[in-house]
């Protein structure tokens, strides 16, 4: 158990709809990264959050948007969805506001989004 | 940009066989460089890292070790089991604020 929590675990819902994944990073870390994981994209880098505040964004559509609270959990919400958006999205939380030397990223076990 | 570039898979071998996963990366500067592993039904964990050229990471009897000279972190081990089966992703950070960068992963299947 890596300690970050997503969820749902499974998601299933219709184009043109919009959802919102939920994450909770390890106690103590600040930094919340999301992921998108495709067949044939790979693991893509969306968006970073440190401390609450945007720290880099990736390759993330307009349609998708994520926040940090203050209790430093995590939203990502995806609107107008499409059949290309279905991926596993993953969250990862680091207690640096860069993983390296000494520190490392630790993934929850992600939301499978399945857009019918 | 920076990018991380593993051989295609999947990679079939039998148990006690020795593997070898290819990750070459393109990134300017000193990246740190991870292989990350993931387990069906599972997110990913970190299984070794190198920070400097030449350092060499280790962990569950794999091995990598960091080449600057031929920009690789080709991942090792030499005898795989059945529970090694897993995708295994190679990874790199730059300095900076920029996020851990993937390859698109090795499917690795052991069989008894």
């Amino acid at each position: 158990d890596s300690g970050v929590t997503q969820t749902p675990k499974h998601l299933i819902t219709a184009t043109g709809q919009r959802v919102t994944l939920r994450c909770s990073p390890r106690s103590g870390d600040l930094s919340v990264y999301w992921y998108q994981q495709s067949l044939d994209q790979g693991l893509q880098f969306l968006i970073q959050y440190y401390n609450g505040e945007e720290r880099a964004k990736g390759n993330i559509l307009e349609r998708f948007s994520a926040q940090q609270f203050p209790d430093l959990h995590s939203e990502l919400n995806l609107s107008s969805l499409e059949l290309g958006d279905s991926a596993l999205y993953f969250c990862a939380s680091s207690v640096a506001v860069k993983v390296g030397a000494g520190t490392e990223a630790f993934f929850g076990q992600g939301t499978r989004l399945t857009v019918v | 940009g920076d990018s991380v570039t593993q051989m295609e898979g999947p990679v079939t071998l039998s148990e006690e066989a020795f593997l070898t996963i290819n990750c070459t990366y393109t990134a300017t500067g000193y990246p740190s460089l991870f292989w990350y592993v993931q387990y069906p039904g599972e997110g990913l964990q970190l299984l070794l890292k190198a920070t400097k050229a030449d350092d060499k990471g280790s962990n569950k009897g794999f091995e990598a070790t960091y080449r600057k000279e031929t920009t690789s972190f080709h991942l090792e081990k030499g005898s795989v089991q059945v529970s090694d089966s897993a995708v295994y992703f190679c990874a790199l950070i730059r300095s900076g604020n920029t996020p851990l960068v993937f390859g698109k992963g090795t499917r690795l299947s052991v069989i008894a």
